[in-house]
């Protein structure tokens, strides 16, 4: 009965590769986010989807590019992976802005 | 830019003492809210206050907001060792209501048994 969930978990692949992360939530909410967090913990918005909607896109390469099939799933596909991406993803999802619910993490390393 | 500053960076107590955490913001808000992350876990949401409150509790936990000085502080008593993680504040600004949270850079609180 996980509420947000995510795959892989864990992802070590070769700089050039082109990877995707998976989320989906059963908690019929509306928006859904991947942020990213850093080595220092940092933790920054990517992307947000209200509804399959792109409602925030930051200041992401466009290596990046998420996919939103329906307002449950919202996947994250990332070309031409550089060293300066291994990071962890989490997606998350929230009803009406209030409280994020996030997946468990995508611990991308990039070798 | 980065709306949310935690302070310390780092925190480490023993069991039974209480631990407090700030954070402060810049710009105007909806709410903030809190959340604890353990090592190698997602975030968890521990608690929101809105910017018309000025104090919040729940269980062993106690959040204060002052949007004159755009701060707010976190506190817990009686502390853990399972309370060892991180905790960030976020908030939800006025400019993006609802469309987003900006995380602040967390405090590492280790309790020691």
């Amino acid at each position: 009965d996980t509420a947000v969930s995510q795959t892989p978990k864990y992802l070590v692949t070769q700089m050039g590769n082109d990877k995707s992360i998976k989320c989906e939530q059963n908690l019929g909410h509306d928006t859904m986010y991947w942020y990213k967090q850093d080595s220092k913990k940092f933790l920054k918005i990517m992307f947000s989807y209200n509804n399959k909607e792109l409602i925030i896109n930051e200041t992401v390469p466009n290596r990046f590019s998420p996919k939103s099939p329906d307002k449950a799933h919202l996947n994250l596909h990332i070309n031409s992976l550089e060293l300066g991406d291994s990071a962890v993803y989490f997606c998350a999802s929230s009803q009406a802005g209030l409280t994020i619910y996030f997946g468990e993490g995508s611990w991308l390393t990039v070798v | 830019s980065q709306q949310g500053e935690e302070d310390p960076q780092a925190l480490s107590i023993q069991e039974g003492e209480n631990a407090t955490m700030n954070c402060s913001y810049k710009t105007s808000i909806n709410n903030l809210q809190w959340y604890r992350q353990n090592s190698g876990r997602g975030l968890v949401h521990l608690i929101l206050i809105r910017s018309n409150e000025r104090e919040k509790h729940s269980g062993r936990l106690r959040v204060t907001l002052d949007t004159s000085k755009k701060s707010s502080s976190l506190l817990i008593t009686a502390s853990r060792a399972a309370d060892t993680a991180s905790y960030f504040c976020a908030t939800d600004a006025l400019e993006t209501s609802g469309s987003r949270l900006t995380f602040g850079e967390g405090t590492q609180l280790t309790v020691n048994p």
